[in-house]
């Protein structure tokens, strides 16, 4: 059965204060690792998609990375407004839509 | 452009009662997904269609909810006899063509809760 999981599920940063959040995952066969940001009250925004381990995606203040068992989304000098819930998803080589969910990291960016 | 749109945007219902809930996807996109988000849960996936068609229902939890979707467009998921654990953010996605890694763009969802 496909897991995901992230790490830590809650995080609180100083504005300026670089961090990183982890999505570790288990799944078979890989075809795809998901990024999306969900603020309060609305839908799931999507971020990135990563494909093979050692890409590396870039936007703003965010980088997304892979290896074989794991992402990471940087967070480079957050500002407030980078405050939301991280969501990680990944779709098995099985299927070609299902996505299945790890259940966030919450960033608070105070500033 | 527009989005995946949802309605109602909140629906409250006592338990026993049928609710049915709406979603408009892109304009173009053949694929659409139903995600269920429980407090504290990660969303989980219910059922995906690639036009009017349903190949996939395994994640309906239950014979009380089923969707259909007409003209490749709107889909609507119902909920017969709600429970209390029905409660819950559903979501709709939609994606181009729902072949490979299409990114699914979400719409703002429907928060049910049955009391």
């Amino acid at each position: 059965e496909d897991q995901v999981t992230q790490s830590p599920e809650a995080l609180r940063l100083q504005e300026g204060e670089s961090s990183s959040l982890n999505c570790s995952y288990t799944v078979s066969g890989l075809r795809g690792l998901f990024w999306y940001r969900q603020d309060p009250g609305k839908g799931p925004e999507f971020l990135f998609t990563l494909y093979s381990a050692g890409e590396e995606k870039e936007k703003e203040r965010l980088k997304a990375t892979l290896t074989k068992k794991e992402s990471f989304l940087h967070i480079t000098a957050p500002k407030p407004e980078d405050s939301a819930t991280y969501l990680c998803a990944v779709q098995a080589g099985g299927s070609n839509y299902k996505l299945t969910f790890g259940k966030g990291t919450l960033l608070t960016v105070n500033p | 452009g527009a989005g995946v749109s949802q309605s109602p945007s909140n629906k409250v219902t006592e338990k026993g009662k049928d609710v049915e809930l709406r979603c408009d996807p892109i304009s173009g996109h053949t694929a659409l997904y139903w995600y269920r988000q429980s407090l504290g849960q990660g969303l989980e996936f219910l059922i995906y269609f690639q036009g009017n068609s349903a190949p996939d229902k395994s994640g309906l939890p239950s014979d009380r909810f089923s969707a259909e979707r007409t003209g490749g467009s709107v889909s609507t998921l119902t909920i017969q006899r709600t429970q209390q654990e029905d409660s819950a953010v559903y979501l709709c996605a939609s994606s181009l063509s729902g072949g490979g890694t299409d990114t699914q763009y979400f719409g703002p969802g429907t928060r049910l809760t049955v009391l």
